[in-house]
C-alpha cells in the first residue's frame, strides 16, 4: 500500500532563515509525481510545488525547492528566506495511482518567528 | 489553474439532518474529488466523482452516507446525511485535469451539535 510519511509534526523557523520539511513516501511505481501543499489558517489548500519522477532536477518555485532522493522515496520541501506569510500546515501528497487519489502525509506545522 | 467554489462556506446542523455541499468549477474537467478533514488531521478521500458515472467511494466511505451528484463537467455536490457530531469536518472539493495537479475548493467547515 502506498504511504506518505511526514515524521515532523511541527517546525519553527526565524523569519528569513531556511527550514526543511521531510516526506518520506513508499511506491513500487517508477513514473509518478509528487507534490507539497500548503495550508493557512484559512484551510484553503494550496499547491505549492510539484515534482516528476522521471526528471533528476529538482523543482523549483520562488523560495520553495525540493530536494528528491528517488533511490531513498524521500522528498523534502526547502522555503528560503521565510516569511510569516509562510506559517501554515504543509503537507506532502502522492497519487495513488496516476493523477488520481492523492494520498496525504499527517502534515507539519510550520511555525514562523519574527 | 481552475478556480472553484463552495457552497456553503460553512454551517452547523442539528444531529440526524443532512447537508449537501456543493462544488463548482470555472472550467470543464474530468475529474472531481471529495475529501474529509477531521479536526487536526491530515485529508482524506471519500470518493471520486466522474461526469455521468456513478461515484467511486473509498473504503469506509458509503453511498447511503455520502451521496454524490456530478451532473455536468463543471459541478458537483456532497451530502452528508443523517449527520451526527463525528462528522463535524471540514469537506473540500477538488479537481484534476490530465497533466494537471489537483485544485482545491475552499473548503466547507461543518459543525453538527
Amino acid at each position: 500500500a502506498q504511504t506518505v510519511t511526514q515524521s515532523q509534526p511541527e517546525m519553527s523557523v526565524q523569519e528569513a532563515e531556511t527550514v526543511t520539511l521531510s516526506c518520506t513516501y513508499d511506491t513500487s511505481e517508477s513514473d509518478y509525481y509528487l507534490f507539497w501543499y500548503k495550508q493557512p489558517p484559512s484551510r484553503q489548500m494550496i499547491l505549492v510545488i510539484r515534482q516528476e519522477a522521471y526528471k533528476q532536477q529538482n523543482a523549483t518555485e520562488n523560495r520553495f525547492s525540493v530536494n528528491f532522493q528517488k533511490a531513498a522515496k524521500s522528498f523534502s520541501l526547502k522555503i528560503s528566506d521565510s516569511q510569516l506569510g509562510d506559517a501554515a500546515m504543509y503537507f506532502c501528497a502522492y497519487p495513488m495511482e496516476y493523477g488520481n487519489k492523492l494520498v496525504f502525509g499527517a502534515g507539519t506545522i510550520l511555525r514562523v518567528k519574527s | 489553474s481552475a478556480v472553484i467554489s463552495q457552497k456553503p462556506s460553512r454551517d452547523i446542523c442539528q444531529r440526524g439532518t443532512s447537508l449537501t455541499i456543493q462544488c463548482q468549477v470555472d472550467s470543464q474537467v474530468t475529474m472531481m474529488f471529495w475529501y474529509r478533514q477531521q479536526p487536526g488531521q491530515s485529508l482524506t478521500l471519500i470518493a471520486t466523482a466522474n461526469q455521468g458515472s456513478e461515484a467511486t467511494y473509498e473504503s469506509g466511505f458509503v453511498i447511503d452516507k455520502f451521496p454524490i451528484s456530478r451532473p455536468n463537467l463543471t459541478f458537483s455536490t456532497l451530502t452528508v446525511s443523517n449527520m451526527s457530531p463525528e462528522d463535524s469536518s471540514i469537506y473540500l472539493c477538488s479537481v484534476e485535469d490530465p497533466r494537471e495537479p489537483q485544485y482545491f475548493g475552499p473548503g466547507t467547515r461543518l459543525l453538527v451539535l
